[in-house]
């Protein structure tokens, strides 16, 4: 199986900051790799798919970016709506996998 | 609007099964892989399973092979997981999820439509 770590698993911001969360796969997955915000109690959202494609309707403060086993995803200035808590996943080889999350809190 | 909606969970007792259903409409149902992917309270997404369009490949996750089923009737426009001999590390919200289209999974997208999830509880 193909594990997926993101780093950091907590991150504490503000309002306006620049923001960057990694996500590492443990074998090389090319750039077979979505980004998805979600926020208590809804279903996630996804963000970014093939790794640095913007979803449709998402603000460009959100990029991503990487290939091969290191990726990482950049929200440029944060706004209030996107304390949350943000998943990648590869969908490389089954089992699709997901990393543990990281939660993106308000200093 | 694609609008997906799930149904079916509750409380049960270890060992015992339950069928989750998932009503989609907004879409076109029949060319989407459909999924099922659950989250534990307090903890992160898991995938559960997946099923192609016509319902003749399917995926699972380890440590629900041999115990849960995923399914589809294209007809209306549905999804199913039927769950037997649960576990308490079953317990989850269990969403279910348009995987990819042909169209979509070219792009790389997946995951686009959720729906709301239902709490599945396996408790004495």
């Amino acid at each position: 199986d193909i594990q997926m770590t993101q780093s950091p698993s907590s991150l504490s911001a503000s309002v306006g900051d620049r923001v960057t969360i990694t996500c590492r796969a443990s074998q090389g997955i090319s750039n077979y790799l979505v980004w998805f915000q979600q926020k208590p109690g809804k279903a996630p959202k996804p963000l970014i798919y093939a790794a640095s494609s913007l979803q449709s309707g998402v603000p460009s403060r959100f990029s991503g970016s990487g290939s091969g086993t290191d990726f990482t995803l950049t929200i440029s200035s944060l706004q209030p709506e996107d304390f949350a808590t943000y998943y990648c996943q590869q969908y490389k080889s089954y089992p699709v996998t997901f990393g543990q999350g990281t939660r993106l809190e308000i200093k | 609007e694609v609008q997906l909606v799930e149904s079916g969970g509750g409380l049960v007792q270890p060992g015992g099964s339950l069928r989750l259903s998932c009503a989609a409409s907004g879409f076109t149902f029949s060319s989407y892989w459909m999924s099922w992917v659950r989250q534990a309270p307090g903890k992160g997404l898991e995938w559960v399973a997946n099923i192609k369009q016509d319902g003749g490949d399917k995926y699972y996750v380890d440590s629900v092979k041999g115990r849960f089923t995923i399914s589809r009737d294209n007809a209306k426009n549905s999804l199913y997981l039927q769950m037997n001999s649960l576990r308490a590390e079953d317990t989850a919200v269990y969403y279910c999820a348009t995987y990819c289209s042909a169209t979509s999974c070219d792009l790389g997208m997946r995951f686009d439509y959720w729906g709301q999830g239902t709490l599945v509880t396996v408790s004495s």
